[in-house]
């Protein structure tokens, strides 16, 4: 299998800060990464799609200036809420998928989950 | 620790047959539950959202089953074509984790 971890797991921050969340693939090398969120009662969306080295595809309404995403290395992309306000609190997570993986195989982080107080 | 199953790992059909793939969780207390459609190389699309609360969800031809008490969850895919040839997948979530089945791999044959 293959392990994906997210940090942190749980934030609870003050509205007007600024957030990250990091997303590692610990046992391959993730070129495509995915960033979700999941608001409550909602279905879980897609935000982005983040490819290594080059700047990650938001989905349409996702502000990229508000969710800045970067992903510099294999095995590492984070998230970074700027700003963050209450609407923003959500559970995120994020998905890899990369070298020696087959293209149907996603596997998951644990989530985040985000409260703005 | 909640563990979801899905079965079968792949299934091959010919175009217009009805199908049914199966997910199944080992805790009950669940919030919701989820399917997707996963394209290769793509993120996951939301195909129906389950809340604990009800038994099933319709979207056109998808119909999601929902049993917390014996831990399943079926969809139904009516009339299959070769467009909906993907990787389904189906997520529990409580209210502190989610946690997706590895998925079944649907080829639908013109």
């Amino acid at each position: 299998g293959a392990v994906v971890s997210q940090h942190p797991s749980r934030v609870i921050c003050k509205s007007g800060t600024s957030v990250k969340i990091e997303c590692r693939s610990l046992d391959f090398q993730a070129t495509t990464m995915f960033w979700y969120r999941q608001f409550p009662k909602q279905s879980l969306m897609l935000m982005a799609t983040s490819n290594e080295g080059s700047k990650a595809t938001y989905e349409q309404g996702v502000e990229k200036d508000k969710f800045l995403i970067n992903h510099a290395s294999l095995t590492l992309s984070t998230l970074t809420v700027t700003s963050a306000h209450p609407e923003d609190s959500s559970f995120y997570i994020c998905s890899a998928t990369g070298q020696g993986k087959s293209l149907d195989e996603q596997f998951f982080g644990p989530g985040t989950r985000l409260t703005v107080l | 620790k909640q563990e979801v199953t899905q079965i079968p790992a792949a299934l091959s059909v010919p175009e217009g047959e009805n199908l049914v793939l199966n997910c199944s969780f080992t805790d009950s207390a669940i919030y919701n539950l989820q399917w997707f459609r996963q394209d290769p190389g793509k993120g996951l699309t939301s195909l129906l959202l389950i809340q604990s609360s009800q038994r099933e969800q319709t979207s056109g031809r998808l119909n999601a089953s929902l049993d917390k008490s014996s831990g399943r969850s079926t969809l139904y895919i009516a009339a299959s074509q070769p467009g909906d040839s993907a990787t389904y997948l189906c997520a529990v979530s409580d209210n502190n984790d989610m946690r997706f089945g590895a998925g079944t791999r649907l080829t639908v044959k013109p």
